[in-house]
C-alpha cells in the first residue's frame, strides 16, 4: 500500500532554531502539497509543487519559511528562525496525475507535530 | 474559491446509514465536489469526488443535487471507525488546490 511518509513525526524545538521537515511523496505522483493545521486556523495550504517546480507558495510566510523539492522523491519544508506561533501539525500530501475524470485526489502523510517553545 | 456550508456536528448509531449534507450554492459549472475525512491524530483521507452524476466507491456514495448546489455523502453502514471530521470541498478544474473549511464532526455511537 503506497503511502506518503513524513519525518520527523514529532519535533520540539526552541524559538530561533531551524526546523526541517521532510516528505516522501507516493512514487509517480507529480504534485506535492504542504499544509499546516492548527486549532485556530484549521487546515491551510502553504505551498505546492508540480513536477518539482513551485506553483503556489502564497500561503507561506516568506520571511521564515521555505519549501523545496531537491528531487522527485523528497520535499522539504524549512522554518528559520522558528517561533512559538509556528507550533502546528504540518502535513504533506501528494497528488495523482490528472485522472480521466479530470480531477485531482490528494493523499496525505501522517504529519509532523511541531512544538516551538 | 467557492464556499461550502456543512453542519458543525452530527451523530449516528453504529450499523446505521449516515447522510452528511453540504451546501455549495455558488458552485461553478466546472467545480468538482470532493469529500475528505480526518480521523483523530491522522492526516486527511480522500473519500470520494464527483462532478454531476452520483458516485459510488467502496467507502461511500456521493449524491449530487440536479442543480449541483448541494450534495450528500452517504455512509451506508456507519462503524466506530467512521468517527471523523468530514470535509466537503470544491475543487476548480483548472487547478489542484483544496481549500478546507471546518467540516462536520461525525460521532458514531455504539
Amino acid at each position: 500500500d503506497a503511502r506518503v511518509t513524513q519525518t520527523p513525526r514529532h519535533k520540539v524545538t526552541e524559538m530561533g532554531q531551524e526546523v526541517t521537515m521532510r516528505c516522501q511523496p507516493i512514487l509517480g505522483h507529480n504534485t506535492v502539497f504542504w499544509y499546516r493545521q492548527t486549532m485556530m486556523q484549521g487546515l491551510e495550504l502553504l505551498a505546492y509543487f508540480r513536477n518539482r517546480a513551485p506553483l503556489d507558495d502564497s500561503g507561506m510566510p516568506k520571511d521564515r519559511f521555505s519549501a523545496e523539492m531537491p528531487d522527485a522523491t523528497l520535499a522539504t519544508l524549512k522554518i528559520q528562525p522558528s517561533e512559538p506561533r509556528d507550533s502546528a501539525v504540518y502535513f504533506c500530501a501528494s497528488g495523482l496525475p490528472r485522472t480521466e475524470r479530470g480531477s485531482y485526489e490528494q493523499y496525505f502523510g501522517p504529519g509532523t507535530r511541531l512544538t516551538v517553545t | 474559491d467557492a464556499k461550502t456550508t456543512q453542519p458543525n456536528s452530527m451523530e449516528s448509531n453504529e450499523e446505521e446509514p449516515v447522510h452528511l449534507p453540504c451546501n455549495h450554492s455558488t458552485i461553478s459549472g466546472t467545480d468538482y465536489i470532493h469529500w475528505y475525512r480526518q480521523l483523530p491524530s491522522q492526516g486527511p483521507e480522500y473519500v470520494i469526488h464527483g462532478l454531476t452524476s452520483n458516485v459510488n466507491n467502496r467507502m461511500a456514495s456521493l449524491a449530487i443535487a440536479e442543480d449541483r448546489k448541494s450534495s450528500t455523502l452517504i455512509l451506508h453502514r456507519a462503524t466506530l471507525r467512521d468517527a471523523a471530521v468530514y470535509y466537503c470541498i470544491l475543487q476548480e478544474t483548472s487547478g489542484s488546490r483544496l481549500t478546507f473549511g471546518e467540516g462536520t464532526q461525525l460521532t458514531v455511537n455504539p
